[in-house]
């Protein structure tokens, strides 16, 4: 099955309320990536958190890292609608080169 | 500074037709990479080239598409008599260096096969 799943595959909340997505992979990487996508467009990268670091904040995202059980996480803090697209986790595996491989995303529905 | 830039947005192709995808990196990044990404899915690994080479094309299906990127101009991924299955949006990034950071996506080109 494919590296790179998150859960759940759709979340939907309120705003001001806190996001949480989870990412899980098979390999050993080199780092982690979290993306964003809004309907229809591309890909926004959001953070980056390499396999030596185990959290890593940046404005209303923290991410974490837990290399030992192969996940990660993203949490988006009082989130608003703007927040409202799909969030993909993609990875750089150890012996992959440069290529990302992606997992299938959440669907983030934030309610205004 | 222009992010990656792809075109066309969109493109309709009747099956048996060419596609030709396009995309000029960013300036300074000589690494670009193409995704595709079908519906309610995420993206998948296509090919991965350097000017006039390429890197690594273990995504790419064995038949019918091809990519470049050539010492001028903008990278090529070119889908040969297209099928209904190769309907989904295609995606490319650049980098600056390889080693996965800094990647820069562009807005994809959407191709719709009828």
């Amino acid at each position: 099955s494919q590296q790179g799943e998150e859960d759940p595959q759709a979340l939907s909340i309120q705003e001001g309320e806190n996001a949480t997505m989870n990412c899980s992979y098979k390999t050993s990487i080199n780092n982690l990536q979290w993306y964003r996508q809004n309907s229809g467009r591309g890909l926004v990268h959001l953070i980056l958190i390499r396999s030596n670091e185990r959290e890593k904040h940046s404005g209303r995202l923290r991410v974490t890292l837990d290399t030992s059980k192969k996940s990660s996480s993203l949490l988006i803090t009082a989130s608003r609608a703007a927040d409202t697209a799909s969030y993909f986790c993609a990875t750089v595996g150890e012996t992959s080169g440069s290529r990302l491989t992606f997992g299938e995303g959440t669907q983030l529905t934030v309610n205004p | 500074n222009a992010g990656v830039m792809q075109n066309p947005r969109h493109l309709v192709r009747r099956r048996g037709q060419e596609a030709r995808l396009r995309c000029s990196p960013m300036k300074g990044h000589s690494h670009v990479y193409w995704y595709r990404q079908l519906p309610e899915e995420g993206l998948k690994f296509m090919v991965y080239l350097q000017k006039e080479n390429i890197i690594d094309e273990s995504g790419m299906p064995k038949e019918r598409f091809s990519a470049e990127f050539p010492k001028e101009g903008p990278s090529i991924l070119r889908i040969q008599q297209v099928v209904r299955g190769d309907s989904a949006a295609y995606f490319c990034a650049s980098s600056p260096v390889r080693g996965g950071d800094g990647y820069t996506f562009g807005s994809g080109t959407r191709l719709t096969v009828v």
